[in-house]
């Protein structure tokens, strides 16, 4: 079945430490995104790539960093700028299904936590 | 500029009550608009969506919206609530690759 992996579940992250978190799909999307969620904050913007090779910042990409040398694969890294990185981060991929229109898959989410 | 609007931040029914969950969105065409449920430390999973036709949708586990393009709402309802509903509500509008999140809606059921 198609869909979006995240990986690890949890993560463990000392100060100063810079940390990657994996986001895989196998449904063929073009277009992936990167969210922070906090409490009663919803759902916030960090990165997105809509092709290969090539990709945005969101509205609060500062102390993180993403690449996208595959169609599969959009890997978040938290570097050591980003003061506040204790939250739940999700990976989502975009895409149509034939006579569907748009629609966002999501992965279930790592939840970072820095000790 | 798209946005998405969920009035109610938290939303306490009793179980076997009915319930409505409140979206607005502002968008310069006919967008599609989504609702996704999100369990505790889990992903958000897809209720139900709209982007033509029937105004009235259908989704999973017995929960409807309807669109109404004059108010620009996309409200999710549910005739009786089940303990298990318990969970966060969002809200989006999408539009091409750009998807755009309201800031959800806890949702609590007591007994």
């Amino acid at each position: 079945d198609g869909g979006i992996t995240q990986s690890p579940k949890y993560l463990f992250r000392k100060e100063g430490q810079n940390v990657t978190l994996s986001c895989e799909q196998n449904l063929n999307h073009d277009a992936m995104y990167w969210y922070r969620q906090d409490p009663g904050q919803g759902l916030r913007l960090i990165y997105y790539s809509q092709i290969v090779n090539d990709f945005q910042k969101g509205d609060i990409a500062e102390g993180y960093s993403v690449s996208r040398e595959k169609k599969e694969s959009f890997p978040l890294t938290v570097t050591s700028a980003q003061k506040n990185p204790t939250a739940f981060y999700l990976c989502a991929s975009i895409g149509r299904r034939q006579g569907m229109g748009t629609e966002a898959f999501f992965g279930q989410g790592t939840r970072l936590t820095v000790v | 500029a798209q946005s998405v609007t969920q009035p109610d931040i938290h939303i306490t029914v009793s179980e076997g009550a009915s319930l409505e969950l409140r979206c607005n969105y502002s968008y310069g065409a006919t967008p599609y608009l989504f609702w996704y449920v999100q369990s505790p430390g889990q992903g958000l999973q897809l209720l139900l969506k709209y982007f033509s036709g029937d105004t009235l949708v259908q989704g999973i586990k017995g929960f409807e919206a309807e669109f109404k393009r004059s108010q620009s709402s996309f409200n999710l309802r549910k005739p009786s609530v089940h303990w298990s509903d318990a969970a966060e509500y969002f809200c989006a509008v999408g539009s091409g690759n750009q998807f755009y999140f309201g800031t959800g809606t806890s949702l609590t059921v007591i007994p």
